[in-house]
């Protein structure tokens, strides 16, 4: 079965410094998303992309952050200049529209 | 807005035992119901989903739920719990407009002893 992939698995950086999160979606979907969880927490809504555009974002969107799909098959969360707070689990995840998204097993984000 | 209740934060349960976990949601119309499950480390993986008609839904590993628009709620049932289920489950509303956004509930951790 198609599965979305993340890459890396676990990031690591220091504070200020830019972030890329990479996500290959299923090759058939459409729609694109991240999502975050914070450690010990639920997982939220940051962002959904069609169309080569973003359709919505979440307040926790913010100008830091950015998405991309630089080609046919990749899918990026750019975070600019990132701050502790941005620590957590970013799960990328598609769908064809109407139908149940697939998750990635998302990139642990840790900010020193 | 839309939001989603899960009023129990962790759960265990005998193996061999039902399980039922608990769903609230909150939206202006009958939404898109989902239920995830995440294993440690792991990402999040479909159980089921509502979108329409039968208010019973058949998942994944022996899953069902129920669709109750008059509670608003989708609670997460199992007739006999294996040790393997033991996860973090997860109730998501779906915005029927636009992109389906999730909307998640805080989860449930199971756990299952022997």
């Amino acid at each position: 079965e198609p599965e979305v992939t993340q890459t890396p698995s676990h990031q690591v950086t220091q504070m200020g410094q830019e972030v890329i999160l990479r996500c290959v979606p299923i090759s058939n979907h459409l729609y694109f998303y991240w999502y975050r969880q914070i450690l010990g927490q639920k997982v939220e809504f940051l962002v959904s992309f069609y169309n080569n555009e973003i359709s919505e974002k979440s307040e926790i969107f913010d100008d830091q952050f950015s998405v991309e799909r630089p080609d046919g098959s990749n899918f990026t969360l750019k975070i600019r200049s990132t701050k502790l707070e941005d620590s957590a689990m970013y799960f990328c995840a598609s769908s064809k529209g109407n139908q149940p998204q697939h998750f990635g097993d998302g990139t642990r984000l840790s900010i020193l | 807005a839309q939001s989603v209740t899960q009023p129990d934060i962790h759960i265990t349960v005998s193996e061999g035992a039902s399980l039922e976990l608990r769903c609230n949601y909150s939206y202006g119309a009958t939404p898109y119901l989902f239920w995830y499950v995440q294993s440690p480390g792991q990402g999040l993986q479909l159980l089921l989903k509502y979108f329409s008609g039968d208010t019973l839904v058949q998942g994944i590993k022996g899953f069902e739920a129920e669709f109750k628009r008059s509670q608003s709620s989708f609670n997460l049932r199992k007739p006999s719990v294996h040790w393997s289920d033991a996860a973090e489950y997860f109730c998501a509303v779906g915005d029927r407009t636009g992109a389906n956004n999730l909307f998640f509930g805080t989860g449930t951790r199971l756990t299952v002893i022997p």
